[in-house]
């Protein structure tokens, strides 16, 4: 069965620092995507990026950079020189390809910048 | 990417009745999915509504408590039935639209009292 695991419940960073928010997939399939979304304290979901499992190129984007490890099952998130606005709750998701396509969400990590 | 319309964005409901979701796409989609999310916690999936079908529900969930339509293809709305405080929670529709991915609606924010 799939499953994503974010190891990380909350992470507290001063303004400027680095972040790295940590992604572990489970899935049987050879064919599957992986996304980020950024939830901020207003509730909306923000798609951040989505990525298919036969594309392992690290990607980025501005402040924003994604280290896909298909060894590793791991996909995982760095913010660069973190800022105030980067505070919200960070969800890792994986898309079942068993038919209808349904995203399996980790628990999500809640990320604090502080000035 | 899709823009969806979701309402209400909020409300306060006594235990007992029922609250209807509307989701609106701006765009034809195949598949919509309707996801809860309780306080703190990730989200959940309900249910995939395919239009011109029943929907289909993920264990834990059943139709009686969640009744969907899907009457045409921009359009879907979620039902709780007879609900209870432990049924408050933010409820959000998403499509999934290709290169953009999943576009999710804003929300529903759900209080039982």
């Amino acid at each position: 069965a799939q499953k994503v695991t974010q190891a990380q419940t909350e992470i507290s960073v001063v303004e400027k620092e680095d972040v790295t928010l940590d992604c572990v997939y489970e899935t049987r399939d050879t064919t599957y995507y992986l996304f980020w979304y950024k939830q901020p304290p207003s509730g909306e979901l923000v798609f951040l990026i989505r990525r298919n499992s036969f594309d392992e190129q690290n990607e980025i984007s501005g402040r924003y950079s994604w280290n896909f490890q298909k060894s590793t099952s791991s996909f995982n998130f760095t913010i660069t020189a973190s800022q105030v606005v980067d505070s919200a709750v960070y969800f890792c998701a994986l898309s079942d390809s068993g038919g209808y396509n349904k995203l399996i969400f980790g628990a999500g990590t809640r990320l604090a910048v502080h000035p | 990417s899709a823009v969806i319309s979701q309402k209400p964005s909020r409300d306060i409901c006594q235990r007992g009745t029922s609250l209807t979701i509307q989701c609106q796409v701006d765009s034809q989609v195949t598949m919509m999915f309707w996801y809860r999310q309780q306080p703190g916690q990730s989200l959940t999936l309900i249910a995939t509504a395919n239009q011109g079908s029943e929907a289909t529900y993920e264990s834990g969930f059943v139709i009686d408590k969640f009744p969907i339509s899907r009457p045409n293809l921009t359009f879907s709305t979620l039902t709780v039935s007879n609900m209870s405080p432990e049924d408050s929670s933010i409820y959000l529709c998403s499509v999934d639209k290709a290169d953009y991915g999943y576009t999710f609606g804003s929300g529903t924010r759900l209080t039982v009292v």
